[in-house]
């Protein structure tokens, strides 16, 4: 049965750094991966999606990485912003036929200004 | 651009009560899925359709079901309510002709049961 995990449950890091949120998957079957952003209380925004033949995908700020072999991907984030805080949630999609998204727990982000 | 249109936005009912929860795909996409969402949890795939037939089942109760009509909008339909039904949810819609099918998702409903 697969699992996603995201560590740390949460993150809080001054503005400007560059940070890297984690998530791992216990079966390397898998079609692809996406990394969402939640607000509280609100709707899920998809970032960015990576298919199982990827290594990574970069959308402006946003680098995300997929390694199926050791089952992790990373979702890097540079020069973080105030407004990047947000809870991120990756989850995993098990195959071409099967639609349902495995989902991680999310690592909540805390920018300070 | 268009996105993933899902009504109402909020909704209260009482234990026992019934609710329906519409939601409208992008255009052009073919494909709706259902989650749940419980307070502080992580989204819980409920079921999803394809060209109007259901594609794949995860954990809907027995008491909801769900259909996607000729116009490819969806509704869950929601029987004998209970307090636990209180979540946030979610419709996605996807389009087997964009990369991996990604989802993208609706701003959710969210369902207060007293």
């Amino acid at each position: 049965k697969q699992e996603v995990t995201q560590i740390p449950a949460a993150l809080s890091v001054p503005e400007g750094e560059n940070l890297v949120l984690n998530c791992s998957f216990t079966d390397s079957a898998i079609y692809n991966l996406q990394w969402f952003r939640q607000d509280p209380g609100k709707g899920l925004t998809s970032l960015l999606l990576i298919q199982s033949s990827q290594r990574e995908q970069t959308s402006g700020r946003l680098n995300a990485s997929l390694d199926k072999s050791s089952g992790r991907s990373t979702l890097y984030i540079a020069a973080s912003q105030p407004g990047d805080s947000a809870t991120y949630l990756c989850a995993v999609r098990l195959g071409d036929s099967n639609y349902q998204l495995i989902w991680g727990a999310g690592t909540k982000l805390i920018i300070k200004p | 651009a268009a996105g993933v249109i899902q009504s109402p936005r909020h909704l209260i009912k009482e234990k026992r009560e019934t609710a329906t929860l519409k939601c409208y795909p992008i255009p052009r996409h073919d494909t709706v899925y259902w989650y749940q969402q419980g307070p502080g949890q992580d989204p819980q795939f409920l079921i999803s359709f394809y060209e109007k037939m259901q594609s794949d089942k995860g954990s809907i109760p027995d008491r909801f079901s769900a259909q996607q009509f000729s116009d490819y909008h969806s509704e869950l339909n929601m029987s004998s309510l209970e307090l636990g039904d209180s979540a946030l949810y979610f419709c996605a819609s996807s389009s087997w002709t964009s990369m991996g099918n990604e989802q993208f998702f609706g701003p959710g409903t969210r369902l207060t049961v007293l």
